[in-house]
């Protein structure tokens, strides 16, 4: 069964610091990977996805995240994070029947 | 934790006939509940929010007269596929946030395919 793991349940970041949220997956074939930001009271944004193809893929906001076959993994990354990154991030899988991680809460310190 | 459970997890009806799906935060109470849908190899589609004790929020090019969505406790929230069409098979999943909005619990969702 395909399922989804966020290690990290809060992290905490310095504004312009570099970002990286961790994702592991388990599936049984190629996935579909999706990182998805969700602000309070609001709904899901795509971040980005990965079907196939170039596995560093480029999101919205400045956002990449790369898939990484041996170590299942679709960590997301930010070069330079700002203080509306602020959200919680979730990593999910799934080509018609979507699994989410637990979700990995971002801080943005000034 | 705090789980969103939902019910039923498959089902399958005729074209014309509606099914409701029911979405329940278990342990926790929710005034706001997000229903989403997803097609084939393609990613969430927010459809509504649904709002306990006021009319739900319905996304922009949903139509709400289709998809009725009733909040009447703050652990329920229930989705009804009217007039049910194939084109409406879909994976529909339901999200709650906990009251300070602080963590977002997600249902295992509900596999609907209209024949």
């Amino acid at each position: 069964a395909q399922s989804v793991t966020q290690p990290d349940i809060h992290i905490t970041v310095s504004e312009g610091a570099s970002l990286e949220l961790r994702c592991n997956y388990s599936y049984g074939a190629t996935p579909y990977l999706f990182w998805y930001v969700q602000s309070p009271g609001q709904g899901l944004q795509l971040l980005l996805k990965y079907f196939s193809g170039d596995t560093l893929v480029q999101g919205i906001k400045g956002f990449e995240a790369e898939f990484k076959r041996s170590q299942s993994s679709f960590n997301l990354r930010k070069p330079s994070v700002h203080w509306s990154d602020a959200a919680e991030y979730f990593c999910a899988v799934g080509e018609d029947d979507m699994r989410f991680g637990a979700g990995t809460r971002l801080t943005v310190k000034p | 934790g705090a789980v969103v459970s939902q019910h039923p997890s498959r089902v399958i009806c005729k074209s014309g006939t509606s099914v409701k799906i029911e979405c329940r935060s278990l342990d926790f109470q929710a005034t706001t509940m997000f229903w989403y849908r997803q097609f084939p190899k393609q990613s969430l589609m927010l459809m509504a929010t649904s709002n306990e004790g006021s009319k739900a929020t319905y996304e922009q090019g949903v139509e709400k007269d289709k998809f009725l969505i009733n909040h009447a406790s703050l652990t329920l929230s229930t989705l009804t596929v009217t007039s049910a069409h194939p084109e409406d098979s879909s994976f529909y999943i339901c999200s709650a946030p906990d009251r300070d909005l602080s963590e977002q619990y997600f249902g295992p969702g509900t596999r609907l395919t209209v024949t």
